[in-house]
């Protein structure tokens, strides 16, 4: 069965801190897509990356990167440098077959991130 | 700018009324989604729909109904069979519904059944 395991369910770090969020998924699917969102307070969820199985390369954009290692079935996501502005609670996500095919997007349970000043 | 608009953001009613979510974008997305977003958990899906007049159930879909007159609105009604109904809803659509389209969601509405 499909499932996204995100352990971490508060983690806390002072403004410029390195953090780093844990994704651990399960699929018996040999493609698939790979997702994380940002849902800050005011509520909407916002798509940060996409990743598909055949694509292991590491992804950078400005202070997010992203390491996904198929032989451990991760997909970690590590913000450089923290602000305030990347307090939110963060979703890691799942995607096998297509919706007309059955399938659906799985969330994990979120990770809350607070970056004090 | 393009986007989806949910309203109300906050819904108070009293157990046992029917109540309806409304959810509208124009970002011309075919596929539309209702998620429900209980404190400390992920997302769960209820209704997705990939084309008007056409929608499925999701994993929670017991105690919701969805219609799909409009290729823009996707509204959810929370029934009185809902047995737990106070919740974060939230509504997203993508372009296809594809496993590798993202979703873009709503602000979300908050509801309180008392």
């Amino acid at each position: 069965a499909q499932k996204v395991t995100q352990a971490q369910t508060e983690i806390s770090v002072v403004e410029k801190e390195d953090v780093t969020l844990d994704c651990v998924y399960e699929t018996r699917d040999t493609t698939y897509y790979l997702f994380w969102y940002k849902q800050p307070p005011s509520g909407e969820l916002v798509f940060l990356i996409r990743r598909n199985s055949f694509d292991e390369q590491n992804e950078i954009s400005g202070r997010y990167s992203w390491n996904f290692q198929k032989s451990t079935s991760s997909f970690n996501f590590t913000i450089t440098a923290s602000q305030v502005v990347d307090s939110a609670v963060y979703f890691c996500a799942l995607s096998e077959a297509d919706y007309n095919q059955g399938g659906k997007l799985i969330f994990g349970q979120g990770t809350e991130l607070s970056v004090k000043p | 700018d393009g986007g989806i608009t949910q309203s109300p953001k906050y819904l108070f009613r009293k157990e046992g009324q029917n109540v309806t979510l409304s959810c509208e974008q124009n970002l011309n997305h075919d596929a539309m989604y209702w998620y429900r977003q209980d404190p400390g958990q992920g997302l769960r899906l209820i209704y997705y729909s990939q084309i008007v007049n056409d929608f499925q159930k999701g994993d929670i879909a017991e105690g919701y109904s969805v219609s799909r007159e409009k290729k823009e609105s996707f509204p959810l009604t929370v029934t009185s069979a809902q047995k737990n109904p106070t919740a974060f809803y939230l509504c997203a659509s993508s372009i296809g519904s594809g496993r590798n389209s993202p979703l873009h969601f709503g602000n979300g509405t908050r509801l309180t059944v008392t």
